[in-house]
């Protein structure tokens, strides 16, 4: 089965311009996840979508990222404006509804805000 | 959440096997153990979970102790591409990662 998909792979941007990432998950997938992974640590959870919804989004910086999970498949995450400290792997994963300790996570996007 | 504590890194020798170990001693009745890990330029894969009994699957074993306080992931012959980060995960609910022991296999 082909896995998660995410694009692009890498993009830089200078900072107070804004970028957005795309994310398709596992056909049947019904959780989506957004994590972001800073050089040296784990991933950590940005936001959580069951199906259209979102179940977490505590760790989010809703002042500059959103995201959304149109027909409860594909994801876009935004940030606008970036900031230096967004400086980043954006990782994508998806789990099956009653599987969700079992995440399939995707290549990740690497940004670098200059 | 129960917090966990593992080596920062750790050697294994080629065709040896690799037992990873890993603190969780504030561990709730319900909380589960899980392991994934991360490979150079990739994202996290998952490997192994367990609640209170040891499990094994095609990838690793997983040893928890009666207590429940620890545990050790098994890698019974590791091989250069199980060189990567191993992160042991205990939650009821969310995944969330620590830093992780970074595995290097020696040839």
């Amino acid at each position: 089965e082909a896995g998660v998909a995410q694009s692009p792979r890498y993009k830089i941007i200078e900072k107070r311009q804004s970028v957005a990432f795309w994310c398709n998950p596992i056909s049947g997938h019904a959780t989506l996840y957004w994590y972001q992974q800073i050089l040296g640590q784990g991933p950590k959870l940005l936001i959580q979508f069951q199906n259209n919804g979102v179940v977490d989004d505590s760790q989010l910086p809703k002042d500059r990222f959103s995201a959304e999970r149109l027909k409860g498949v594909d994801s876009t995450l935004k940030i606008q404006p970036a900031k230096l400290e967004d400086s980043a792997v954006y990782l994508c994963a998806s789990s099956q509804e009653t599987v969700s300790y079992e995440q399939y996570f995707g290549p990740g996007t690497r940004l670098t805000v200059t | 959440d129960a917090k966990t504590t593992q080596p920062p890194s750790m050697d294994c020798a080629e065709g040896r096997a690799a037992n990873l170990p890993c603190n969780h001693s504030t561990i709730s009745g319900n909380e589960y153990v899980y392991w994934y890990r991360q490979i150079h330029s990739q994202g996290p894969q998952y490997i192994i979970h367990g609640l209170k009994n040891n499990e094994t699957n095609e990838m690793a074993s997983l040893i928890i102790t009666e207590d429940r306080k620890s545990s050790t992931l098994i890698l019974p012959h590791a091989t250069l591409r199980d060189t990567a980060v191993y992160y042991c995960i205990v939650k009821v609910d969310k995944i969330i990662f620590g830093k992780g022991t970074r595995l290097h296999i020696l040839p």
